[in-house]
């Protein structure tokens, strides 16, 4: 069974800058996550899609990130413009969690790894 | 609103010592919990999980944790570590809110195995 696929694997850009990243989660998951690892810290959620809905996006920096999730596939996360404090890696999951009940394992992506100069 | 703490951010053990991970959760509803693993450069790797089922869960490469509702715990263990088992650690709490499964991190705590 193929992974949670992500890409680039790495990204260096200047401050206000743009970049975007690529998720393609895995087959059949009807959930799709974005989480922000600062170094040192847990993951944190950005951005969480029920299909291609939206179900919580109460961290995301709305002023310059923005997600989609095209026809409750594959997903885009954009920064506009970057910051030096949005270095970190960016995790894109997904879960089989079609009844919301919770306790469905989530499957992880290599992470893009993002430097702001 | 839940949230996980994991006592002690960086943890040394000798090769063949047991290794003792802790994690306590806070949750106003039942809980699920996970212990994931991440290597360097890598994503999170799911290690075990709690789903009410039994209180001990056996997990990949030897780990265990026991839930304790009274103590409202999670730790992870294994009898003899290993250097492979060098990561980061993180314990994450999910539970069921307004239709979907929200998971919460801990902020991870980094196992040094000493040979």
């Amino acid at each position: 069974e193929a992974g949670v696929a992500q890409s680039p694997r790495y990204k260096i850009i200047e401050k206000r800058q743009s970049v975007a990243f690529w998720c393609n989660p895995i087959s059949g998951h009807a959930t799709l996550y974005w989480y922000q690892q600062i170094l040192g810290q847990g993951p944190k959620l950005l951005i969480q899609f029920q299909n291609n809905g939206v179900v919580d996006d109460s961290q995301l920096p709305k002023d310059r990130f923005s997600a989609e999730r095209l026809k409750g596939v594959d997903s885009t996360l954009k920064i506009q413009p970057a910051k030096l404090e949005d270095s970190a890696v960016y995790l894109c999951a997904s879960s089989l969690d079609l009844s919301g009940r919770g306790g469905t394992t989530v499957f992880f992506g290599s992470g893009t790894q993002l430097s702001v100069l | 609103a839940q949230s996980v703490t994991q006592l002690g951010s960086h943890v040394s053990v000798s090769e063949g010592a047991l290794v003792l991970l802790r994690c306590n959760y806070s949750s106003s509803v039942p809980p699920y919990l996970f212990w994931y693993v991440q290597y360097p450069n890598q994503g999170l790797q799911l290690l075990l999980k709690y789903t009410s089922a039994a209180t001990l869960v056996k997990g990949i490469n030897g780990f265990e944790a026991e839930f304790k509702k009274s103590e409202t715990s999670f730790h992870l263990t294994k009898p003899s570590a290993h250097m492979s088992d060098a990561a980061e650690y993180f314990c994450a709490v999910s539970v069921h809110s307004g239709g979907y499964q929200k998971v919460t991190f801990g902020t991870g705590t980094k196992l040094q195995v000493i040979p």
